[in-house]
This record gives C-alpha cells, sequence and structure tokens, in this order.
C-alpha cells in the first residue's frame, strides 16, 4: 500500500543552520504530497505542497521539490531559527478527498540559539 | 474566521467510560476527518464524513468507536468502555471540497488520557 518515509528525529540545530528533513514516498498512481509542522500543544498546519512532478512548493524559507524520479520531497531551509522548533510531518493523497492523508511519522527539529 | 474548532483539549476517562470528543469544522467546509495520533507516531486516519454520511470509515477500530456527522451540530467521535489503548491525541480537519490538492484544515487535538 501507499507509504511515507521520514528520516528518523531527533534533529538538532543551531540557529542559522542549514536543514535538509528527507522525505520519500511509495504510490501506484501520482498523489499531491505535503510537509505540515506541528508546534508544540497545537494542530497541524499546513506547510507546504506540490501537486505534480517537479513542482516546487515553498512557504517561510522552507522548500521540497516533487520528485518523481526518485520518490522522494525533502524539506530545506537555508537557515534556521529557533522559532522553526517544531514536528514535521510529510504526506500524501489522492485527489479522492483532500483531508484522507497518509503521513510520515514526524520528524522532530530542535534549534538552539 | 474560526479555524477548526476541537473540544475538550484535555480529556480523563477511567477505563470503562465513554468518551465524546467534538469538532466544529470551518465555516463553509462540509467534510471533516479524524485522525489519531499515539505517542511519537505519526497521525492515522480514522474517518471520513459529510454531512450525514459516513464516506470511509476503513481507519476505524471495528468495535467501540463510531463517528456522526449531524445535519446541525459538530461532528462527533465516540469511544465506548475506553480501554488505556485508546490513550492519544484524535485530531479533526476540514476541507471545503474534494479535488487534487485542497488542503485540509486541522483543529488543535483533543488529548485523551484513559486512567
Amino acid at each position: 500500500g501507499d507509504s511515507v518515509t521520514q528520516m528518523e528525529g531527533p534533529v538538532t540545530l543551531s540557529e542559522e543552520a542549514f536543514l535538509t528533513i528527507n522525505c520519500t514516498y511509495t504510490a501506484t498512481g501520482y498523489p499531491s504530497l505535503f510537509w505540515y509542522v506541528q508546534y508544540p500543544g497545537e494542530g497541524l498546519q499546513l506547510l507546504l505542497k506540490a501537486t505534480k512532478a517537479d513542482d516546487k512548493g515553498s512557504n517561510k524559507g522552507f522548500e521540497a521539490t516533487y520528485r518523481k524520479e526518485t520518490t522522494s520531497f525533502h524539506l530545506e531551509k537555508g537557515s534556521v531559527q529557533v522559532s522553526d522548533s517544531a514536528v514535521y510531518f510529510c504526506a500524501l493523497n489522492y485527489g479522492g478527498s483532500q483531508g484522507n492523508l497518509i503521513f510520515g511519522k514526524g520528524t522532530k527539529l530542535s534549534v538552539k540559539p | 474566521n474560526a479555524g477548526v474548532m476541537q473540544n475538550p483539549r484535555h480529556l480523563v476517562r477511567r477505563r470503562g467510560q465513554e468518551a465524546r470528543l467534538r469538532c466544529s469544522p470551518m465555516k463553509g467546509h462540509s467534510h471533516v476527518y479524524w485522525y489519531r495520533q499515539l505517542p511519537e507516531e505519526g497521525l492515522k486516519f480514522m474517518v471520513y464524513l459529510q454531512k450525514e454520511n459516513i464516506i470511509d470509515e476503513s481507519g476505524m477500530p471495528k468495535e467501540r468507536f463510531s463517528a456522526e456527522f449531524p445535519k446541525e451540530g459538530p461532528s462527533i467521535l465516540r469511544i465506548q468502555q475506553v480501554v488505556r489503548g485508546d490513550s492519544a491525541a484524535y485530531f479533526c480537519a476540514s476541507s471545503p471540497a474534494t479535488g487534487k490538492g485542497g488542503e485540509a484544515f486541522f483543529g488543535q487535538g483533543t488529548r485523551l488520557t484513559v486512567v
């Protein structure tokens, strides 16, 4: 079945460091891909998305490119801030229902000043 | 424009009791989804509802769990005779319509603790 695999955390970085969180997926069709962020004690917020191959999603300095050839959607940010500390979830869905998402296990990011 | 509202935020139940979790979708949204997040795990889809209809309940446990989204009022996720393994965060999401690439908006979750 369809699945999403993320790099295991936790990831600890110093402020202004470069961030990469790997995400690969297994899917029989052509899903849409998402990154969600969960701040402590909060629900999930959509960070960025891409709906087709070679699309790049971007928001708040974060980027991810939909790579069909490597079935990947890695999240990157050039310079992280303490406020980026959160859990990041990679997810996919098919068009049938927007909220029926398959999530990875999440990667916890801690950014130290 | 209020987001997805879930209540209560925290719920403590003794084994064998019933838990009722409520979710009011964003204004104008008619699609509701429930997810469960176990400790150190990602979110797992449970059920997808539209007004007065269950569309997909493939992620719901076969026993003790039920969900509804009535014509009026919030969506309810009900867990009967709770057990310790039901302790988790339960998230609700809503969306305005189906379609590829659309966004689902999540509530802040209800954290259920079974003692």
